[in-house]
């Protein structure tokens, strides 16, 4: 079946502006994670879906960062007012249940901003 | 807290064996898990180990020594294709997976 797809899989910004980048779990997977990657590391934790509902939320630097999950399924990762620091790659990954469940991660979305 | 050290590099011949080891710091374990991406790539699920002993996939393998805090992966018959980053991961207190600074693996002919 289908994996993980992210969408834009590249995004150029300026200093300031909102993005918006889209997330799309396998098919059934109640549990969404979305990670940030810079150069060289390994994927940082920004927030956790079950359902609907962010399970946790800790990894997110600051307030200009949010994302959603309305129906359970399509996750949006928000950033407002996005700075060159916020440059990365935008990972999400999905699980069956959560827990110890294998995480299956998309692409990722890389985010440049100028 | 949670904390991963890895070694930051390797580089094997192709047909080789190599191991990469990983120690932990965590305040609560469920499990050691190993995860490939190569350049411009999404990471790829490898194993999880949650009991000690040794797991074998094919020419990959990931042991895990609970006591001692450590665990590695083990690639036999090394490709070319190998060549990649490989990242040791443990579950935070909740679900969220958090991530070494990874290997990058360099097979050479």
């Amino acid at each position: 079946g289908a994996g993980v797809s992210q969408t834009p899989s590249n995004k150029v910004t300026e200093k300031g502006k909102y993005v918006e980048l889209r997330c799309d779990p396998i098919s059934g997977h109640t549990a969404l994670y979305w990670y940030r990657q810079s150069l060289g590391q390994g994927p940082e934790f920004l927030i956790y879906f079950q359902g609907t509902g962010a399970a946790d939320d800790s990894g997110l630097p600051n307030d200009r960062f949010f994302a959603v999950r309305p129906e359970g399924s399509v996750s949006t990762l928000k950033i407002q007012r996005t700075e060159r620091g916020d440059s990365a790659v935008y990972l999400c990954a999905s699980s069956l249940r959560g827990g110890a469940d294998t995480q299956y991660f998309g692409p990722g979305t890389r985010l440049t901003v100028l | 807290g949670q904390s991963l050290e890895q070694p930051s590099e390797v580089t094997a011949v192709e047909g080789a064996i190599v191991q990469i080891n990983c120690t932990y710091q965590t305040s609560g374990f469920y499990g050691l898990s190993w995860y490939q991406q190569h350049d411009g790539g999404a990471p790829t699920f490898l194993s999880y180990n949650a009991l000690d002993g040794l797991e074998e996939t094919g020419r990959f393998s990931s042991f895990l020594s609970r006591s001692d805090s450590y665990g590695y992966l083990l690639l036999q018959e090394l490709q070319m294709k190998d060549s990649a980053s490989y990242f040791c991961a443990v579950p935070s207190g909740n679900t969220p997976l958090v991530f070494g600074k990874g290997t990058r693996l360099s097979v050479i002919a």
